[in-house]
């Protein structure tokens, strides 16, 4: 039972262009959503979070949109950067549960130029 | 970057045979958890743990033991390695006021 879904193995765009990644969840139990990054041979980085009273997040270039009734969030970079090219995991915190994270299938992101 | 180590970052090992994995922090954050990632399946838990000497289960935990007697190591153990269990490992660790959690570098498991 996958409770974080990234239903989009890998994404390619153009460098300057917007990246879009999505993420769809099933447990209404999620109080934070997370992303993080991670490069070939090196541990996930944490990119962003948005709790999930709120619909929006933003840092520098990234943006993370979250709706609830749809049970889904998506994490926009603007403008994408060669050195964004990554493998990007969707997570989600349960409030019942001890700070553990469910991780998605993760989407890998190729910028071209 | 927060301080985690794990070792060793890469083995080999064959059927049957004993492995531990160690993941060491110089943060002193309370809980640590270990994952394992394979195409497909992104990260999935395998155990955490809370404080020294408390841990649990995480979603895939069978074939897997941990320990923690001190705040800064944390240990997977696979009693009897298994062919399926070639993967690449992930320590975290994590404070409980703060959502994120930090990862270290990876152990690159090979299980022939």
């Amino acid at each position: 039972d996958q409770q974080v879904k990234q239903n989009s193995p890998s994404l390619s765009v153009q460098e300057g262009r917007i990246s879009i990644l999505n993420c769809d969840y099933t447990n209404s139990m999620f109080d934070y959503f997370l992303w993080y990054k991670k490069y070939p041979a090196e541990g996930p980085t944490f990119l962003i979070s948005i709790s999930s009273i709120k619909d929006k997040n933003e840092d520098g270039r990234f943006t993370v949109f979250l709706n609830k009734s749809a049970k889904h969030l998506s994490l926009h970079i603007v403008p994408s950067q060669p050195g964004d090219s990554a493998v990007y995991f969707c997570a989600a915190r349960s409030i019942q549960g001890a700070q553990k994270l469910v991780f998605g299938q993760g989407t890998r992101l190729t910028i071209n130029p | 970057d927060a301080g985690i180590t794990q070792s060793p970052r890469h083995k080999v090992t064959e059927t049957g045979t004993p492995v531990t994995l160690r993941c060491h922090q110089t943060e002193n954050h309370r809980y640590m958890y270990w994952y394992r990632q394979d195409p497909g399946h992104g990260l999935r838990l395998i155990h955490y743990s809370y404080g020294v000497k408390d841990t649990d289960k995480g979603e895939v935990s069978d074939g897997y033991s941990v320990s923690r007697s001190k705040t800064e190591d944390f240990l997977l153990t696979l009693e009897s390695a298994t062919s399926s269990q070639t993967s690449v490992y992930f320590c975290a660790i994590s404070d409980p006021d703060r959502e994120q959690q930090y990862f270290g570098p990876g152990t690159r498991l090979t299980v022939t």
